[in-house]
């Protein structure tokens, strides 16, 4: 399966732990986004890479989320002292940049749960 | 005002109807998304289109830049096509894609 892959699918975890999350895009691809769906709602931008530099942030990042895409492969999100809100659908995509606009392929996504 | 608008939030029919959801924005785009998701989460894309028409067996979506619309047509459907579709716009020189809210579809065997 050559898609984008995360991991992991679920993630069940107590109110203030620390959880991260991975994204493995589609190996040529050079751009690779985070986005957040809670239940009932489309998806909204966190955050996104252009190989490994981070071009943009959401204001829905707060301090707590971290992203890296250390070699412009895959990625890591993190979210720290982790608080029932942030329960939600993490969906990666990624695309290539080449000519014109390009097609984002997502994820299946990791369900986090906070309890 | 949403930028991205879809019709109908929600539509149910029975198996082997034609189905149309549209989708009209309000900003300048360089490309439209079409997207489905099934419960449980997971995100496919169905189509990327700048103009005209593309059709991909039983899914047709069409797109009128000069009107900012675009539809997607379900030909024979079938149960399986139970999903939320979504449209999202790509503005031009912006890689952050503006969401419709879906269209919930429930076929009915």
């Amino acid at each position: 399966d050559t898609g984008v892959s995360q991991d992991p699918r679920h993630k069940i975890t107590k109110r203030g732990q620390n959880v991260t999350f991975r994204c493995d895009p589609i190996s040529e691809h050079n751009r690779l986004y985070w986005y957040r769906q809670t239940l009932g709602q489309g998806p909204e931008f966190l955050t996104y890479f252009q190989n490994e530099a981070q071009l943009e942030k959401s204001r829905l990042l707060s301090d707590r989320f971290s992203a890296e895409r250390p070699k412009g492969s895959f990625s890591t999100l993190e979210i720290q002292r982790t608080e029932q809100g942030d329960s939600a659908m993490y969906l990666c995509a990624s695309s290539f940049s080449g000519r014109g606009a390009d097609t984002q392929y997502f994820g299946p996504g990791t369900r986090l749960t906070v309890l | 005002k949403n930028e991205v608008e879809q019709s109908p939030q929600n539509l149910t029919a029975q198996e082997g109807e034609f189905i149309t959801i549209n989708c009209s924005y309000s900003v300048g785009i360089s490309a439209l998304h079409w997207l489905q998701q099934h419960p449980g989460g997971g995100i496919v894309s169905l189509f990327m289109l700048s103009s005209g028409k593309k059709k991909h067996g039983r899914l047709i979506a069409t797109i009128n830049i000069q009107e900012k619309h675009s539809s997607l047509h379900i030909t024979a459907s079938h149960p399986r096509d139970s999903a939320v579709y979504i449209c999202a716009a790509l503005p031009h020189s912006n890689y952050q894609l503006i969401w419709g809210a879906g269209t919930k579809l429930i076929i009915k065997p």
